[in-house]
């Protein structure tokens, strides 16, 4: 069963606070880890892959992978109006892209 | 513009009609994917080409949906005797051979009325 979990959400945070998004996976065999960002009405932007157990910084963004516990998640530092966006969680076991039904995050100025 | 491109970016039909989407990949990439997004969900697979083969399609695709990518460029997606329950946005997105991240397109929206 590959399956991906996601809080739907919504998140809120103030403007400048640390955002943390979650996600679940089930299948063990998944090797690729990444986060998408989804506006309102437009496709999903790739933010950050991660195949390593671990952290994985990139600017704001901080992705963590945890393969034993099967959970991987994203971290917004100084969090931005213009970050108020659904994140899409997606897993890689294979060939094949599996996404969860993304978190929508609302950043208040 | 070297990213993905997907034509038309709307389309409104009646029920029974076909529909015909197109995918331009970024033009080194080889793998080309194509996903059914409805509101609140994330993107559901539902085939994938590799060059000109097409590698794996979902289960759960009906059979009136088919894609081809006849010379490893270019995609179509085509819908057959659309049904309300088609409409949704078209996502297609593409990689590179041994790099797992893909990039998507604008999507196309069909809506089947």
């Amino acid at each position: 069963q590959k399956e991906v979990e996601q809080n739907s959400g919504p998140l809120s945070v103030p403007e400048g606070a640390i955002a943390s998004l979650n996600c679940t996976y089930s299948d063990r065999g998944s090797q690729s880890f990444f986060w998408y960002r989804q506006y309102s009405g437009k496709s999903p932007e790739l933010i950050m892959f991660i195949y390593s157990n671990g952290d994985k910084e990139d600017g704001r963004f901080t992705a963590q992978l945890n393969k034993a516990s099967q959970y991987v998640s994203l971290l917004i530092r100084d969090s931005q109006p213009s970050d108020s966006a659904t994140y899409l969680c997606a897993v890689k076991p294979g060939n094949q892209f599996y996404f969860g039904t993304g978190t929508s995050l609302t950043v208040i100025p | 513009d070297t990213g993905v491109s997907q034509d038309p970016r709307h389309k409104i039909t009646k029920r029974g009609q076909n529909v015909t989407f197109r995918c331009d990949p970024i033009s080194e990439h080889n793998r080309l994917y194509w996903y059914r997004q409805t509101l609140g969900q994330g993107p559901e697979f539902l085939t994938y080409f590799q060059n000109e083969a097409q590698l794996e399609k979902s289960r759960l695709l009906s059979d009136r949906f088919s894609a081809e990518r006849p010379k490893g460029s270019f995609s179509t997606l085509e819908i057959q005797r659309t049904e309300q329950g088609d409409s949704a946005m078209y996502l297609c997105a593409s990689s590179l051979d041994g790099v797992h991240e893909q990039y998507f397109g604008p999507g196309t929206r069909l809506t089947v009325t």
